[in-house]
């Protein structure tokens, strides 16, 4: 157990709707990550947050956004689903940002992953 | 900047023979560099990681790899390939500001 959760785990829905993908980092940590995994894409980074402020954009389309709130929770929405939205996506966090410091860093933790069908 | 090529897209390999997944990277300073592993329909997770300790990381499920600066390598070995490692494999690099860089992926076959 890595100590990330995300929800749903399955979501099935149709195209033109709207879905949100919740993620609860590991305690203590404060970055979180949004990856998209697709069979033609592969792993795609979309976006990164730190204590609540984006931090980096990876290949996020305009239709999707996300936000971190105050309880360190983030949540990815995905509107005007398509056909090729269907993925999984994941959430990973990390420990605290150590900037240019030097020092013994710490690795990703991924949840398990929301599955996303869109028909 | 930095970045991470895994070298092969698949490898394929027989029942009990050795394993070799490799990965270079480019960073600008002494990196922290990972393994993921990701069975079909699983999250990822992490094999080992190198953080500026012993050069030769030990991990789980018998793998290794050997940090190499002078050749900007750190390959993921295991001596004896089991069926259970079938899998997709990620050699990652931590950047500054808690930045992830991912390499492509390798996915490894594993024959009877």
């Amino acid at each position: 157990d890595s100590g990330v959760t995300q929800t749903p785990k399955h979501l099935i829905t149709a195209t033109g709707q709207r879905v949100t993908l919740r993620c609860s980092p590991r305690s203590g940590d404060l970055s979180v990550y949004w990856y998209q995994q697709s069979l033609d894409q592969g792993l795609q980074f979309l976006i990164q947050y730190y204590n609540g402020e984006e931090r980096a954009k990876g290949n996020i389309l305009e239709r999707f956004s996300a936000q971190q709130f105050p309880d360190l929770h983030s949540e990815l929405n995905l509107s005007s689903l398509e056909l090729g939205d269907s993925a999984l996506y994941f959430c990973a966090s990390s420990d605290r940002d150590r900037g240019l410091a030097g020092g013994p860093v710490g690795e990703l933790f991924f949840g398990e992953g929301s599955r996303l069908t869109v028909l | 900047a930095q970045s991470v090529t895994q070298l092969d897209s698949h490898v394929s390999v027989s029942e009990g023979t050795p394993v070799l997944l490799r990965c270079n990277y480019s960073s600008s300073y002494s990196p922290s560099l990972f393994w993921y592993v990701q069975h079909p329909n699983k999250g990822l997770q992490l094999l080992l990681k190198y953080t500026s300790a012993a050069t030769l990381v030990k991990g789980i499920n018998g793998f290794e790899a050997e940090f190499k600066k002078s050749e900007t390598s750190f390959h993921l070995t295991k001596p004896s390939a089991h069926m259970s490692d079938a899998a997709e494999y990620f050699c990652v690099v931590r950047g500054n500001f808690n930045k992830f860089y991912f390499g492509s992926g390798t996915k490894l076959n594993v024959k009877p």
